[in-house]
């Protein structure tokens, strides 16, 4: 079992949906979640990082977490065609600190 | 400077050829990380250091690949005798390393090497 999880896709969604993108984790103790995003040919960009249960939002994105089924989401409200790219869900290494990746999803978003 | 700063952008090498790639990490930070991803693949990590102190490295493939970061700044990403199977990108990031309250901030990603072995 990997450590991170994700399904790669691709997910399409039209233009003006909810994009819902899933993380499953494997280390029970970790405490810190992030999302990136990675569009083709560059580098990923940090959008989001949650800590604790429940929802955060920051603009069309809501991280939510719930560590009890050791599971994050991240949702994109009014999905744009400019949303497409892969979305890299991260969780910090309880025993070491690094961060490790799942192998990401790649968002479609149809005009 | 602004960002994390990686160079060169592209490598080509032939195979059996040392490389060398380079991260200039965001100023004040403490922590750097090399990760190599692979095509259609999330990040994989390779090393950490904290300021000049290598914590980890257990993700290095080989004894081919070798970091130093000797003054707690820029950092150099050796890769003796590469192979085919080194092609990748070979992304760095730093961070802030952990707030007051005991929270990781995230990381900060240079553009990568795009190393290609033939």
């Amino acid at each position: 079992q990997k450590e991170v999880e994700q399904n790669s896709g691709p997910l399409s969604v039209p233009e003006g949906a909810i994009a819902s993108l899933n993380c499953t984790y494997s280390d029970r103790v970790s405490q810190s979640f992030f999302w990136y995003r990675q569009y083709s040919g560059k580098s990923p960009e940090l959008i989001m990082s949650i800590y604790s249960n429940g929802d955060k939002e920051d603009g069309r994105f809501t991280a939510q977490l719930n560590k009890a089924s050791q599971y994050v989401s991240l949702l994109i409200r009014d999905s744009q065609p400019s949303d497409s790219a892969t979305y890299l869900c991260a969780v910090r290494s309880s025993n070491t600190g690094k961060l490790i990746f799942g192998q990401g999803t790649t968002l479609q978003v149809k005009p | 400077g602004a960002g994390v700063s990686q160079s060169p952008r592209y490598k080509v090498a032939k195979r059996g050829q040392d490389v060398a790639l380079r991260c200039d990490p965001i100023s004040g930070h403490v922590s750097l990380f090399w990760y190599q991803q692979a095509l259609g693949q999330g990040p994989e990590f390779l090393t950490y250091f904290q300021n000049e102190a290598q914590l980890d490295k257990s993700g290095l493939p080989s004894d081919r690949f070798f970091a130093e970061r000797p003054e707690g700044s820029v950092s150099t990403l050796k890769i003796q005798r590469t192979q085919q199977e080194d092609s990748a990108v070979y992304l760095c990031a730093s961070s802030l390393g952990r707030s007051r309250a005991g929270q990781n901030y995230g990381y900060t990603f240079g553009s990568g090497t795009r190393l290609t072995v033939v």
